[in-house]
């Protein structure tokens, strides 16, 4: 089973506000990804990790930024949330490079 | 809770065999199933978006079928390569959700 979680899965937030999707995982992996999807669109990278300490931006520009203090966390955050954040954002963790593990996505609407 | 299930979770499988994987989603409100496949750090290469119970896409060996009263689709690869290692993730929406499954991770023996 997937040791791979997201919090909130749900979150509704008013403009201006400051946010932090959480990605935890048990698994020890060191590389971690986030990705983005808004509705009728593909997913895409916007966020990936290779280590402690190690961040790099994906192929969608995106506003939010990342941090990876610890292996198992990869928190993502919005300074000041506006209504074009909003979107479905999955967090996903690997080892190998033909092999992912997907958290359940947070879905985030700014108000 | 809705859920989007895949299995099986991991596969490994002989070079030149065919094979075939599952995603099971809510079979209400359904929008729209698609099938991406997951290598390295990139984004996701789409490989077919499904709206029409029945539906059947192919893309060289690679198809899919949909069943959306009974809420499944099922993803099959013929002759395995190498290349065709990677995990496959498919994605269930509705009007108004978004469901990812947790990936199906496939291995192909050389």
């Amino acid at each position: 089973e997937a040791d791979i979680y997201q919090t909130p899965r749900y979150l509704v937030i008013g403009t201006g506000k400051k946010i932090t999707l959480e990605c935890s995982q048990t698994m020890g992996h060191d590389k971690m990804y986030w990705y983005q999807q808004d509705p009728g669109m593909e997913l895409h990278l916007i966020h990936y990790s290779y280590g402690v300490n190690s961040t790099e931006k994906g192929d969608l520009s995106s506003e939010s930024t990342v941090s990876r203090i610890r292996t198992e966390h990869f928190p993502l955050t919005l300074e000041s949330a506006r209504p074009s954040h909003t979107s479905q954002y999955l967090c996903a963790s690997s080892t190998l490079d033909t092999e992912a593990f997907f958290g359940q996505g947070t879905r985030l609407t700014v108000v | 809770i809705l859920n989007v299930e895949q299995s099986p979770q991991s596969l490994h499988v002989q070079e030149g065999d065919s094979t075939n994987f599952t995603c099971s989603f809510p079979s209400s409100n359904f929008y729209a199933l698609h099938w991406y496949r997951w290598e390295t750090a990139k984004s996701p290469e789409a490989l077919f978006v499904m709206t029409l119970n029945g539906d059947e896409k192919k893309k060289g060996r690679i198809s899919a079928t949909l069943n959306t009263k009974e809420g499944y689709s099922y993803l099959y690869i013929k002759g395995s390569q190498p290349e065709d290692s990677a995990t496959y993730l498919c994605l269930y929406s509705s009007a108004s959700k978004i469901i990812f499954g947790s990936g199906t991770r496939l291995s192909i023996r050389p």
